[in-house]
């Protein structure tokens, strides 16, 4: 499968515990993008990278949430003393920056985390 | 930031009729325009797209126009089938960020 990939694609967690997700995106493509989707809604943006570089965060994105792109490939987003409210999809998506600009984004299946 | 609104959040249409879903940004920026099909545990597809330069583009039985001075995109998809049944979400890309901001999705029905 040459598509985004995710993983773990279910993590159920108790409240106050931290957790790591990872994304491996479409091989060729510089640009990776993480987004959350809560049930009835559009996915939200959370923060993007260009290579190993996170160029944009959203308000979304507290403090508890971290990123991370370290060799420009793979990426994990990390979230410390988890909340309900942060149960969610959470989705990766990956592009190609060319010279015309980065359009479109391929998105991965998700991780669905739950916090008890 | 950008704003999308999506219309409506459910259609019920006939199989073999037309459906057409509407929205509007408020980012006079905005330069690309997506449609992404969701069905039900499943990940976000790209559809269609369209960039600020054109204001229509056509795929087999799937279109979508863009109409700049309105700020106002909209899909249609013509002789509808029951593999349409989904969630559509609209979504635009600001001028200055390369994130895209969503609408909230439209569940489209196709009646038998």
């Amino acid at each position: 499968d040459t598509g985004v990939s995710q993983d773990p694609r279910h993590k159920i967690t108790k409240r106050g515990q931290n957790v790591t997700f990872r994304c491996d995106p479409i091989s060729e493509h510089n640009r990776l993008y993480w987004y959350r989707q809560t049930l009835g809604q559009g996915p939200e943006f959370l923060t993007y990278f260009q290579n190993e570089a996170q160029l944009e965060k959203s308000r979304l994105l507290s403090d508890r949430f971290s990123a991370e792109r370290p060799k420009g490939s793979f990426s994990t987003l990390e979230i410390q003393r988890t909340e309900q409210g942060d149960s969610a999809m959470y989705l990766c998506a990956s592009s190609l920056l060319m010279a015309s600009g980065s359009y479109e984004q391929y998105f991965g299946p998700g991780t669905r985390l739950t916090v008890t | 930031g950008e704003n999308v609104e999506q219309h409506p959040s459910t259609l019920s249409v006939q199989e073999g009729d037309s459906a057409v879903i509407k929205c509007t940004y408020s980012d006079s920026a905005s330069n690309y325009f997506p449609w992404y099909k969701q069905e039900l545990g499943k990940r976000p597809q790209l559809i269609i797209d369209i960039r600020s330069n054109v204001g229509e583009k056509k795929d087999q039985r799937i279109a979508v126009t863009l109409n700049k001075t309105a700020k106002h995109f909209s899909l249609h998809i013509t002789e509808t089938q029951p593999e349409d049944s989904a969630v559509y979400f609209c979504a635009a890309k600001g001028g200055g960020a390369d994130g895209l901001t969503f609408g909230k999705g439209t569940h489209l029905i196709i009646q038998p």
